[in-house]
């Protein structure tokens, strides 16, 4: 099984941008598709990304999804940052073993 | 627009088992697209698949949990449901169901992400 590493937490300032990373342990990061989740205080998890790079309907082209081998990392990158966008954020992938692995999430702040 | 209820008792004795149930509405548990999940959150933590369930009932579960796990449908009642036996404090969380947009299957396994969350339900173990 592999792990996926994800900061605790970032901070940005409204319009600005941010990139959150996630990092996977051992395995290619292309191996399998990342998910990205959005979860706000309370409220349970919605998708942001999936399939490393799709936005669901819905979702603001704000918000985009890549890959980078060099790293084994995937990151979610949200630009024209607004406060609604302070959340949690989790990303996800597969392993051969059926498993579904979670990031442990970061906390992103817009102050 | 689809909605997923989880029902169950929110306090469960150690050693004893966590009943769950999903209900579907607005949309059919037996179709071919999807497949159906649920997830745990223990206070303050991250999020844990626990297991997924296709309508033909083929299951899919964490390894982790794998001995303590039974997840079945009930496609009459457009239900999912979850147990996990002998449970400890260690399972207090919020637990939700989801449905799994089915986009492919990965040797026999289905891959997708879950596009819909039900409200999530706490569950704590307690005597």
């Amino acid at each position: 099984n592999f792990m996926l590493t994800q900061p605790h937490s970032v901070s940005e300032s409204p319009g600005k941008t941010v990139t959150i990373s996630c990092t996977r342990s051992s395995g290619s990061i292309a191996s399998n598709y990342v998910q990205w989740y959005q979860q706000r205080p309370g409220s349970a998890p919605t998708t942001v990304i999936y399939e490393d790079n799709q936005r669901p309907s819905g979702v603001p082209d704000r918000f985009s999804g890549s890959i980078d081998s060099s790293s084994n990392s995937a990151s979610l990158t949200i630009s024209g940052l607004k406060t609604e966008d302070e959340a949690d954020y989790y990303c996800q992938s597969y392993d051969s073993s059926n498993l579904w692995v979670f990031g442990g999430g970061t906390k992103l702040t817009v102050l | 627009q689809l909605q997923l209820q989880e029902s169950g008792p929110g306090l469960v004795k150690p050693s004893e088992t966590l009943s769950l149930t999903c209900t579907v509405s607005g949309g059919s548990i037996s179709s071919s697209s999807y497949y159906w999940g649920w997830i745990r959150q223990p206070p303050g933590k991250g999020l844990e698949w626990i297991g997924s369930i296709y309508y033909s009932g083929s299951t899919y579960y964490n390894p982790s949990l794998k001995s303590r796990v039974t997840i079945s449908v009930d496609t009459s009642k457009n239900q999912f449901s979850l147990k996990l036996s002998s449970v400890t404090a260690a399972d207090t969380a919020v637990y939700y169901c989801a449905r799994g947009v089915l986009r492919y299957f990965d040797w026999l396994l289905p891959r997708g992400e879950f596009d819909y969350w039900g409200q999530g339900t706490l569950v704590t173990v307690s005597s």
